[in-house]
């Protein structure tokens, strides 16, 4: 059974700083790893998908993965209030489907 | 172009009734899904379709569960003789390969009295 652990928070950051998302999974199989947002009663959204070891940067997002230590990381520069929502890490399951963390809620303080 | 929708957007039944959820997914995405986020929880999987075919049912919480899809495009998940353990968030997502971002719907809140 894949499992995705995530710190549920709340995670607090002033306007401007940088957000660090951590997520952990128990697979060691594992290939294909994704950053999902999810504002208070919307379906979520993705943001980053990453498949290789190392970062990839897309605008203010940077997804790092590290397979060995099983931890994969979002990182937001320069948060904006608008950024304030749950994240979810989700890990590719053997159907195709997304096994889900519970999320950790980002608020960005202004 | 249009994304996936998802009907009713709300539900309200009593406990013990049957409930019917539909989900169109956008065109040509052969593949299918339903998961379940209940208040405080992730999101859970359900069932996966590949065109009108569903492998592998045993994400389904138990036999009150089913769903189908024709034509491959729109699905139906039923759930019968709900309980209020049911009462969650049902969200679909559709995909034009598995190996591909999956596409959200806006999900149906379902509330078991």
């Amino acid at each position: 059974q894949k499992e995705v652990e995530q710190n549920s928070g709340p995670l607090s950051v002033p306007e401007g700083a940088i957000a660090s998302l951590n997520c952990t999974y128990s697979d060691r199989g594992s290939q294909s790893f994704f950053w999902y947002r999810q504002y208070s009663g919307k379906s979520p959204e993705l943001i980053m998908f990453i498949y290789s070891n190392g970062d990839k940067e897309d605008g203010r997002f940077t997804a790092q993965l590290n397979k060995a230590s099983q931890y994969v990381s979002l990182l937001i520069r320069d948060s904006q209030p608008s950024d304030s929502a749950t994240y979810l890490c989700a890990v590719r399951g053997s159907q195709g489907n997304l096994i889900f963390g519970k999320g950790t809620k980002l608020s960005v303080k202004p | 172009g249009a994304g996936v929708s998802q009907s009713p957007s709300n539900k309200v039944t009593e406990k013990g009734k049957d409930v019917e959820l539909r989900c169109d997914p956008i065109s040509g995405h052969t593949a299918l899904y339903w998961y379940r986020q209940s208040l405080g929880q992730g999101l859970e999987f359900l069932i996966y379709f590949q065109g009108n075919s569903a492998p592998d049912k045993s994400g389904l919480p138990s036999d009150r569960f089913s769903a189908e899809r024709t034509g491959g495009s729109v699905s139906t998940l039923t759930i019968q003789r709900t309980q209020q353990e049911d009462s969650a968030v049902y969200l679909c997502a559709s995909t034009p390969k598995v190996v591909d971002e999956q596409f959200f719907g806006p999900g149906t809140r379902l509330t078991v009295l």
